[in-house]
């Protein structure tokens, strides 16, 4: 089993839409979660951390259940400028000022006018 | 330009030859990660660097890459006796000192072994 499990899509939808993306992971006692987003051969950029309580930045909502070990991200009013790989990551190290980050395959969005 | 930056952008090399890639990381961070990308996968970790010592290394580097950070500021990537399945982007990342900061990645260096 993969440490980090995220649909690889690509999910297409078009401008406006609600999309959601799921990601799992299988180690309980990893630290910090994060959305990192990938434009197609560019390097990963920090979208937004995941905190357990839930945060939102502007149309985009994360969310985190330890319980289940899952992590969402929701984008409201999709953009063209959305269409990217959205890549679930987790810090599995227990270690502070050492993040040893765990990337999923990443979830790729296509948002079509 | 003050973000991560690594050099060359690509190498194409035949197999059996050694290569070498560079990070300059941004300059205030003292902590930096290289990564390896293959198609269709996210980033997988390779090392950590905290100043110039080297913290952390993955299964993945095998005996065949050595990673240094002589002074605590760039660092350089070697692989020696290139394999196809080296064949990826080489991903060089920075942070500054605290547990949750953002990794800042630097363009990569696309690697391909004939």
């Amino acid at each position: 089993r993969k440490e980090v499990e995220q649909d690889p899509g690509p999910f297409n939808v078009p401008e406006g839409a609600t999309v959601a993306f799921n990601c799992t992971y299988s180690n309980s006692a990893s630290q910090s979660f994060f959305w990192y987003r990938q434009d197609c051969r560019k390097e990963p950029k920090l979208l937004m951390s995941v905190y357990s309580s839930g945060n939102e930045d502007g149309r985009f909502t994360a969310q985190l259940n330890r319980a289940s070990q899952y992590i969402s991200l929701l984008i409201r009013d999709s953009k063209l400028s959305d269409s990217a790989t959205y890549l679930c990551v987790v810090n599995i190290s227990p270690n502070t000022g050492f993040q040893k980050l765990v990337f999923g395959t990443g979830t790729r969005l296509l948002v079509s006018p | 330009d003050t973000g991560v930056s690594q050099d060359p952008r690509h190498k194409i090399t035949k197999r059996g030859q050694n290569v070498t890639f560079r990070c300059d990381p941004i300059s205030e961070h003292n902590r930096l990660y290289w990564y390896r990308q293959t198609l269709g996968q996210g980033p997988e970790f390779l090392t950590y660097f905290q100043n110039e010592a080297q913290l952390e290394k993955s299964r993945l580097l095998s005996d065949r890459f050595s990673a240094e950070r002589p002074k605590g500021s760039f660092s350089t990537l070697e692989i020696q006796r290139t394999e196809q399945g080296d064949s990826a982007m080489y991903l060089c990342a920075s942070t500054p000192g605290l547990a949750d900061n953002e990794q800042f990645f630097g363009p990569g260096t696309r690697l391909t072994v004939l």
